[in-house]
């Protein structure tokens, strides 16, 4: 397996509270993504970064943040969860672009 | 919106049959590449199909491409129960750094 944690790997928050996920890899990959996953909806992309404090927006990226100071860690900040953010985030990584993809074990939240 | 959709949504087959699945895509594409996804996991790669391929072969796994019908199909060849996850295809939309996701397909392998 490709070196990718992800912690926590649960969480309960509440309602209007700011929430930071980390994503932590070992591959020295360029490209890091969060993903989150909802039934219904499959993989939708929230950020991307494609290297030290380069980042960029995906899909769904309102009420999220993201920052990327080192090369092998990713943070996803909520920065006030709703009920709508409860989910699975993914985060994954490759070391080139639109190339295969290494996910992490995810997150599961729930905003309460 | 959704790069590629997979088809059908759900499959349940016996096992040592062969499973069939669909990804259709709207855009041109570089590659197309088929997850999997075990039940509480993050995904795992399968196979990466390139645009000027036509067919590729990993193990009992079997990925077709048509670019010109833009649609690619993943054969499952004696299935197992432990091939019992989701099934998603990706596509690079044509070179992007991101890849977009299909919203899968559920295959339950029975014994």
């Amino acid at each position: 397996d490709a070196g990718i944690t992800q912690s926590p790997r649960h969480k309960v928050t509440e309602t209007g509270t700011p929430v930071t996920l980390r994503c932590h890899q070992t591959e020295n990959h360029r490209y890091m993504y969060w993903y989150r996953q909802d039934p219904g909806h499959g993989l939708r992309l929230i950020h991307y970064s494609y290297g030290v404090k380069d980042t960029d927006k995906g899909e769904v990226s309102d009420g999220y943040s993201v920052s990327r100071s080192k090369t092998e860690d990713f943070l996803l900040t909520l920065e006030s969860a709703t009920s709508s953010q409860t989910s699975v985030y993914f985060c994954a990584i490759s070391d080139r672009p639109g190339e295969t993809q290494y996910f992490g074990p995810g997150t599961r939240l729930l905003v309460l | 919106s959704q790069q590629g959709e997979e088809d059908p949504q759900a499959l349940s087959i016996q096992e040592g049959e062969n499973a069939t699945m669909n990804c259709s895509y709207k855009t041109s594409i570089n590659n197309l590449q088929w997850y999997r996804q075990n039940s509480g996991r993050g995904l795992v790669h399968l196979i990466l199909i390139r645009s000027n391929e036509r067919e590729k072969h990993s193990g009992r796994l079997r990925v077709t491409l048509d670019t010109s019908k833009k649609s690619s199909s993943l054969l499952i060849t004696a299935s197992r129960a432990a091939d019992t996850a989701s099934y998603f295809c990706a596509t690079d939309q044509g070179g992007s750094e991101k890849l977009v996701f299909g919203k899968g397909t559920k295959l339950t392998v029975n014994p």
